[in-house]
Order: structure tokens, then C-alpha cells, then sequence
């Protein structure tokens, strides 16, 4: 049971331009959301979180935005960088979960020149 | 301040065999938790503790049991090592007031012949 889905297995986007990163959830019960950077041979970086009060947090280049109603959220990166190649996880905690971390299964974002 | 570190970086067991993992928090940190990401998946929650006891535990047998200490490092100790266990095993730490960010080590990889 995939209670955090990230559907897009890896995306493609030139220097420049915004790179959007999507995650569905399915339970409810998740009130606080995450996103982490991985590179190759390194645990994952902690980037932008977003709490479940909220539908909009911004850091610098990055952006998550929370729609409760449709169990989605999406990070935005602008501009995106060659340094922004990695992968990345969204991962969800809330109620009754105690203090661990759900995530999804990844999506590889390379940023071509 | 030091990040969290993980020892070994890489590890290669038979099956039925014995592996202890360490891992060190965070400077400040006090609360250590376990995940197991297999290839091509997301890290999977494996247990926390807090206070040398354990604090919320996922869908794992009692054979992945862990440890941790005063000075607030960790020990996982996996036993009748089983070839799906092979994965990459990270560590991360938080501190107890702010435990959905967690910093994550760069991990062992556990490889199961």
C-alpha cells in the first residue's frame, strides 16, 4: 500500500526554466510534508517542508504548494540549475503515525544545459 | 557541526549471518532513526529511538532490532540475514521537539550473498 506516490519516475528540464516535482498521498491522517534532494552515494538533504496549515511555503529557488482537498503536492524549482540533478523524495508524517517518515518512491530530475 | 555519519560505508554478509550498522547524530541531536531503501524505492521506516528506547516502529520483524546510546549515537542489528535484505540502510537524527526534519547520514550499502 503506496500511501505516498510520486508517479513520474524521472523528469527532463532545460537550464533555466522550472522544474515541477509532483506527490499524491493518500492518507489523511499526513500533516506535515517534506521533500529531500539524493545524490548518487549520499543520504538524502533535507530541501523545503510545508505544514499542513498552509498551502504555500517558498525558500529561495523552491516553492511546495499543498492541496489538501486533492491530496497533491508539487515543488518548484526556478530556475533550475545543472547543480539541481538528483533525485527527489517527498515523504509525509502526521497523527498517529508518531514521528516517522512516509516516502515516495523518487523522481530523477536531470537539468540539461 | 558535524552531520550524521554511518559505519561501515559498504558491507557484503552471507545469508543467516549477523550485521551491526552505526550511526552517529548530529551534534545537538536526539533522537536516531533507521530506514531501509531498496533499489529503486523510497527509504522505508524502520524504528526511532529516543532516550535509549525505542520510539515507534515499522513493518519490520523483531530480527531488525537497534540500540541507543547516552551520548546519543545508534546501533542497528539485523539477524538470519535474508538476500531481501540487501538495501542501502540510512540513518537519521532530529531533535525530539522537531522530529519530521530529520538530517539523514550517507548510509550503508548491505549486500546479502
Amino acid at each position: 500500500d503506496q500511501q505516498v506516490k510520486q508517479n513520474s519516475p524521472s523528469l527532463s528540464v532545460q537550464e533555466g526554466r522550472i522544474s515541477i516535482l509532483n506527490c499524491d498521498y493518500t492518507n489523511s491522517m499526513f500533516d506535515y510534508f517534506l521533500w529531500y534532494k539524493k545524490y548518487p552515494a549520499e543520504g538524502p538533504t533535507f530541501l523545503i517542508s510545508i505544514s499542513s496549515i498552509k498551502d504555500k511555503n517558498e525558500d529561495g529557488r523552491f516553492t511546495v504548494f499543498l492541496n489538501k482537498s486533492a491530496k497533491h503536492l508539487s515543488l518548484h524549482i526556478v530556475p533550475s540549475q545543472p547543480g539541481d540533478s538528483a533525485v527527489y523524495f517527498c515523504a509525509a508524517s502526521g497523527t498517529g503515525g508518531g514521528n516517522k517518515l512516509t516516502f515516495g518512491t523518487g523522481t530523477q530530475l536531470k537539468v540539461e544545459l | 557541526e558535524t552531520g550524521v555519519t554511518q559505519s561501515p560505508t559498504h558491507l557484503i554478509k552471507t545469508r543467516g549471518q549477523q550485521v551491526t550498522l552505526r550511526c552517529s547524530s548530529q551534534s545537538g541531536h536526539n533522537t536516531v532513526s533507521w530506514y531501509q531503501q531498496a533499489l529503486g524505492q523510497g527509504p522505508q521506516f524502520i524504528f526511532q529511538y529516543y532516550r535509549e528506547e525505542e520510539n515507534g516502529r515499522g513493518n519490520f520483524p523483531p530480527r531488525f532490532s537497534g540500540l541507543q546510546f547516552p551520548n546519543y549515537s545508534s546501533e542497528l542489528n539485523v539477524n538470519a540475514l535474508e538476500l531481501d535484505d540487501s538495501a542501502l540502510y540510512l540513518c537519521a537524527s532530529s531533535l525530539v521537539t522537531a522530529a519530521n526534519e530529520q538530517f539523514f547520514g550517507p548510509g550503508t550499502r548491505l549486500t546479502v550473498l
